[in-house]
C-alpha cells in the first residue's frame, strides 16, 4: 500500500500570499492518480486538481498542481479568505485501490 | 449534473452489519466507478471500496473481510455492507463517483451520512 504524507500540517497565510502544499509517496505514483481536494468544515470533499496537473471544472487558475513520482505539489498562487479549509491529496495504485494523505490545514487571516 | 445522496441507519449496534444505500441522479451508472468513504470525527478521508457498473469491486485490504459493495442499476442505486462493526467504524460515509476516463479521481460526492456504532 502507498503511505502519502502531507506538509506541514496547519498553513497560516494572510490574502495574496502564496501557499505551497507537499504531498510525499512510499512509492512512485502514476501520474494519472495523484488528486488534490479541498473540504472546507461540513461539506463533503471537492476535486480540485486531477492527474497531478489538470483542474477541475470551475476550479479558479489559482489553483495549480505539479509533482511526479513521488513529491507533488498543491500551489495556491494568491490565497483568497475562502480558500481556508484541509487539503488532502489522494492516489489510486490499482490493485490496492486508494489511499488519502492526511490533510494540511489552511488558515486565512 | 449527476448528484449521489446517501441513506440508512444513523445508529447501528456493536457486532451488526451497517448498511447504506447512495442513489444517483443526473445521469447513468455507467462507465464509472462508485465508491464509498468514510471520516471519523475531526480525522482524515479513508476509502472503503467500489464497485464498477459491470459489477466488479474493489475494497480496502484493511476492510475487505467486512466489505461488500453492490449496484442496482435499474434504481440507480449502489450499496455498502460492513459486518461486525465496532465503535472505530463511527464516521461520516461519503459516496462519490470515479468516472473511468483515464484519471482517476473523485468528481462528484454525496453530503455524507454519519453513522455512529454504540448500543
Amino acid at each position: 500500500e502507498i503511505v502519502l504524507t502531507q506538509s506541514p500540517g496547519t498553513l497560516s497565510l494572510s490574502p495574496g500570499e502564496r501557499a505551497t502544499l507537499s504531498c510525499r509517496a512510499s512509492q512512485s505514483v502514476s501520474s494519472n492518480y495523484l488528486v488534490w481536494y479541498q473540504q472546507k468544515p461540513g461539506q463533503a470533499p471537492r476535486v480540485l486538481i486531477y492527474g497531478v496537473s489538470r483542474r477541475a471544472t470551475g476550479i479558479p487558475d489559482r489553483f495549480s498542481g505539479s509533482g511526479s513520482g513521488t513529491d507533488f505539489t498543491l500551489t495556491i498562487s494568491r490565497v483568497e479568505p475562502e480558500d481556508s479549509a484541509v487539503y488532502y491529496c489522494h492516489q489510486h495504485d490499482g490493485s490496492s485501490g486508494f489511499t488519502f494523505g492526511p490533510g494540511t490545514k489552511v488558515d486565512i487571516k | 449534473q449527476v448528484q449521489l445522496q446517501e441513506s440508512g441507519p444513523g445508529l447501528v449496534k456493536p457486532s451488526e452489519t451497517l448498511s447504506l444505500t447512495c442513489t444517483v441522479s443526473g445521469g447513468s451508472l455507467s462507465n464509472s466507478h462508485w465508491n464509498w468513504i468514510r471520516q471519523p470525527a475531526g480525522k482524515g478521508l479513508e476509502w472503503v471500496g467500489h464497485i464498477h457498473n459491470s459489477g466488479s469491486t474493489n475494497s480496502n485490504p484493511s476492510l475487505k473481510s467486512r466489505v461488500t459493495v453492490s449496484v442496482d442499476t435499474s434504481k440507480s442505486q449502489f450499496s455498502l455492507n460492513l459486518r461486525s462493526v465496532t465503535a472505530a467504524d463511527t464516521a461520516i460515509y461519503y459516496c462519490a463517483r470515479d468516472p473511468v476516463d483515464g484519471y482517476s479521481h473523485f468528481d462528484y460526492w454525496g453530503q455524507g451520512t454519519l453513522v455512529t456504532v454504540s448500543s
